[in-house]
């Protein structure tokens, strides 16, 4: 069975860093694109990026580029997204989700994780 | 970028009744390469369609999906009362991926 679990809800102050994750269990990690998709309190999907655990080959929309970072460790499993310093308009729930290509179907999601970012 | 243009923002059905929601594309999207997501509060979204027609694995027959260029349409034929949720579309026949602002289909 396809899963992929995300860490933890956070809770963080502007200024921090943070590193969330999700980890692939049930098919070939590494032959599959894992994209991350934010959502905003109350609001729709944003697509944010995506990453090839095969070879770390990493694209991202142009509206989170610099904003964010996803990375991967193929050894584990696990793709992450990460900020190195928080801003209040951070908070939101982010789904990581599998992909065939860097063009097709999310067709399996994590459960999100639930980033707060309050002073 | 391609935007998504979902309407209504809401659908008022009765259970039984046919829903039909419909998502326009700002350009023509390539190879037909649109899925439709439903998403029940607090849940992830969950894959129903994609290129368009094809339903999900375990996706009930009463949806349907339709459409090709800049017009697509989800349809469920009778709404029991698991489906009503929030529906977005979603275009990936060009980067960067693009989502529709969503349809809430809520009880009449």
């Amino acid at each position: 069975e396809v899963q992929l679990v995300q860490s933890g809800a956070e809770v963080k102050k502007p200024g921090e860093s943070l590193k969330i994750s999700c980890k692939g269990s049930g098919y070939t990690f590494t032959s599959y694109w894992i994209g991350w998709v934010r959502q905003m309190p109350g609001k729709g999907l944003e697509w944010m990026g995506i990453i090839y655990p095969g070879d770390s080959d990493t694209r991202y929309s142009p509206s989170f580029q610099g904003q964010v970072t996803i990375s991967a460790d193929k050894s584990i499993s696990t793709a992450y997204l990460q900020w190195s310093s928080l801003k209040a308009s951070d908070t939101a729930m982010y789904y990581c989700a599998r992909l065939r290509g860097t063009t097709t179907r999310l067709d399996y999601w994590g459960q999100g994780t639930l980033v707060t970012v309050s002073s | 970028e391609i935007v998504l243009t979902q309407s209504p923002a809401t659908l008022s059905l009765s259970p039984g009744e046919r829903a039909t929601l419909s998502c326009g594309a700002s350009q023509s999207v390539s190879g037909s390469f649109l899925a439709w997501y439903q998403q029940k509060p607090g849940l992830a979204p969950r894959l129903l369609i994609y290129d368009a027609s094809s339903r999900a694995t375990g996706i009930p027959d009463r949806f349907s999906g339709s459409g090709s260029g800049t017009d697509f349409t989800l349809t469920i034929s009778r709404l029991e009362p698991e489906d009503f949720a929030v529906y977005y579309c979603q275009q990936y026949g060009s980067s960067p991926l693009t989502f529709g602002g969503g349809t809430k289909v809520e009880i009449k």
